[in-house]
């Protein structure tokens, strides 16, 4: 099973909203990470857990947080988005390093 | 740093036909791992095939295969027997073997395929 799931599929949210994306993995995989993609670009990282912990935070405004509850889960929390924080978000994971990233369906965000 | 370059922001192809994409990277590195992966509209990213720099031989995986030349540092994908469903966005990818986990993407090749 090499799935990554994504909730919800679909958010519209106010600029004063808070709201959560949900990922999961089954896979035993050791990293997780989140990538914002607009509309015919390459997904661009925001962070990656490796084993639980923080790895690397892409200078990332603070509007996003990320936490992972355990090894199978990763949260992005949103709060005060702008309407340029519109876009495809993914979750990926990984078995480790070097290995090769598995893709969530992406969660489609839009700001109002 | 690493770069990695798609010339071909848009490719066409007729069903049933042989399409080749291409992507170039720029390293100094001597372990370094490479991707192709498809987006189609529908958007879910799939892993299409994986390269292993220290491997002369090249990845296939059914239609698919690369021509990875690591002295040109050129990573094609080569797509035999078109089908509607290959219609997506191509994305090249390169990591490194020292990895911060951190993929390095090329643009992207919209690939059409002609009924």
């Amino acid at each position: 099973d090499t799935e990554v799931t994504q909730t919800p599929k679909h958010l519209v949210m106010g600029m004063t909203n808070k709201k959560s994306l949900k990922c999961e993995q089954h896979m035993g995989h050791r990293a997780m990470y989140w990538y914002k993609q607009k509309a015919k670009k390459p997904p661009e990282l925001m962070f990656v857990y490796s084993y639980e912990k923080l790895s690397i935070n892409e200078s990332v405004p603070s509007r996003f947080s990320p936490e992972c509850p355990n090894s199978s889960l990763l949260n992005l929390h949103l709060h005060a988005l702008q309407p340029e924080d519109s876009a495809l978000y993914l979750c990926a994971s990984s078995q480790d390093r070097v290995d090769e990233q598995y893709f969530g369906p992406g969660t489609r965000l839009t700001v109002t | 740093a690493q770069t990695v370059t798609q010339s071909q922001p848009e490719m066409s192809v007729q069903e049933a036909e042989t399409v080749t994409l291409s992507c170039t990277y720029d390293t100094s590195e001597s372990d370094y791992y490479l991707f192709w992966y498809k987006q189609p509209p529908s958007r879910q990213m799939i892993l299409v095939i994986r390269q292993e720099a220290y491997k002369q031989q090249n990845a296939t995986e059914n239609r698919f295969s690369v021509n990875f030349q690591k002295a040109a540092k050129s990573f094609s994908l080569k797509i035999s027997d078109s089908q509607l469903g290959d219609a997506a966005m191509y994305f090249c990818a390169y990591l490194s073997g020292g990895s911060n986990y951190q993929l390095i993407w090329g643009a992207g090749t919209k690939l059409i395929i002609k009924p």
